[in-house]
């Protein structure tokens, strides 16, 4: 069990880029979470996979953001024109769901990964 | 709209104190909460997680307690330390069905050597 793994930690860009991030769950985790995170703020929900189906996507999620799980293990969270509003940590977390009895809703987070848009 | 709120935003104490961290929320229906901790330019690390029918966890110098009725939840730490040092952030879940936590802004704490 190596943790979730977020790639790249950081990403510099200019306005206008396209950029995109990976995020390796843990394991056997079939729930996979996209949040993001200001500076000084608590992280936000942006979109969740149950396997490869997205299941959910939050408002803050707008037509410039595109995540996708295709297979049920890794994930990438995509920005096409990038805006300087984009900069924010980008963090990853998975959980495993057993059920409604025994899912705790446990989650675990990686390391994030920064976006700082020029 | 279920709103986390922690107070105070920033802690200072000196090594070796006792201390408690506040989270409270608007909507006591929550299924759980959890407590994370952060490092500055890094991810959340898990620090105990809550059960709503539960009303206290405890892993090492660490406990936690949950009051649903009243919609508050403490994180004490006993015997600090310096490395203790980092934003502590607590985050509810609304039901089982909801995927999304819902974060306070934080706690960030200092313990002074």
């Amino acid at each position: 069990d190596t943790g979730v793994s977020q790639n790249p930690r950081h990403k510099i860009t200019k306005r206008g880029q396209n950029v995109t991030f990976r995020c390796d769950p843990i394991s056997e985790h079939n729930r996979l979470y996209w949040y993001r995170q200001t500076l000084g703020q608590g992280p936000e929900f942006l979109t969740y996979f149950q396997n490869e189906a997205q299941l959910e996507k939050s408002r803050l999620l707008s037509d410039r953001f595109s995540a996708e799980r295709p297979k049920g293990s890794f994930s990438t969270l995509e920005i096409q024109r990038t805006e300087q509003g984009d900069s924010a940590m980008y963090l990853c977390a998975s959980s495993r769901y057993r059920g409604p009895i025994k899912n705790t809703g446990e989650l675990f987070f990686g390391e994030g990964s920064r976006l700082t848009v020029l | 709209k279920q709103e986390v709120t922690q107070i105070p935003a920033a802690l200072s104490v000196p090594e070796g104190e006792n201390l408690v961290l506040n989270c409270s929320f608007t909507d006591s229906a929550i299924y759980n909460l959890q407590w994370f901790r952060q490092d500055p330019g890094k991810g959340l690390t898990s620090l105990l997680l809550i059960q709503s029918s539960q009303r206290e966890q405890t892993s090492g110098r660490l406990n936690a307690s949950l009051d649903k009725s009243s919609g508050r939840s403490t994180l004490y730490i006993a015997a600090s330390q310096p490395g203790d040092s980092a934003t502590y952030l607590c985050a509810v879940r609304l039901d089982q069905g909801a995927q999304k936590l819902v974060f306070g802004q934080g706690t960030r704490l200092t313990i002074n050597p």
